[in-house]
């Protein structure tokens, strides 16, 4: 079955400092894999997506995530945090084996994300 | 040009009762699908539809149905409402022929608080 694990409710980081959202995945086949924010009482709005080749993807807003078939992660990360990305972030993934349902992504369950100035 | 639309933004309704929710995709957008984003968790895949045909199915139970009309806009039903049918309803499309690989467009959502 199709998961995705997001092991941090939570993470902390200082204005200027790097950050790192961890996101973990389990498919059957190759896997595809998107980022997406959300702010208070706000839809989700897409940051990147790994599909294949470079395992470095750059995405909106100056983030960043780094696909690790071995360790079958996706972690996002960005080199200097602002305030303004304080929000909600979901990992997700789709099976390449999975045939038919385009729209059906395996969301984790979120982490939040606190930037202090 | 326009994103996803969602309506109602904000409804409530008592338990046992019926609701439908509508989504109007972005133009050119031709998959609709609907998520169930209940409080504190992520969001969880209810129904797609293509080309006016249902095209996958989450585990939800009979109550949830959906359509999608000619001009691609969709209908989200749930019928004898449960306190645990509260969530954020969101509605999402994919640009055509990026198959597997495409990203979610999400619209802003219909907040359903079930009393």
């Amino acid at each position: 079955a199709q998961s995705v694990a997001q092991p941090e409710d939570q993470v902390n980081v200082a204005e200027g400092n790097p950050l790192t959202v961890k996101c973990t995945y389990s498919v059957s086949g190759n896997p595809y894999l998107f980022w997406y924010v959300q702010y208070p009482n706000r839809g989700l709005q897409f940051l990147l997506k790994y599909i294949t080749g470079d395992n470095l993807v750059k995405g909106s807003y100056g983030f960043e995530a780094e696909f690790n078939k071995s360790q079958t992660s996706f972690h996002l990360k960005k080199p200097s945090a602002l305030v303004s990305d304080s929000a909600l972030y979901f990992c997700a993934v789709r099976d390449s084996n999975h045939g038919g349902s385009q729209g059906n992504l395996i969301f984790g369950k979120g982490t939040k994300l606190s930037v202090k100035p | 040009d326009a994103g996803v639309t969602q309506s109602p933004t904000h409804l409530i309704k008592t338990r046992g009762q019926h609701v439908t929710l509508r989504c109007s995709p972005i133009s050119g957008h031709k998959s609709v699908s609907w998520y169930q984003q209940v409080l504190g968790q992520g969001p969880q895949f209810i129904f797609q539809y293509y080309e006016k045909e249902e095209r996958g199915r989450g585990n939800f139970p009979d109550r949830f149905s959906a359509r999608q009309f000619p001009n691609y806009s969709s209908e989200l039903n749930v019928n004898a409402l449960l306190l645990g049918d509260s969530a954020l309803y969101l509605c999402a499309t994919t640009s055509p022929g990026q198959g597997n690989t495409g990203e979610l467009f999400f619209g802003e959502g219909s907040r359903l608080t079930v009393l």
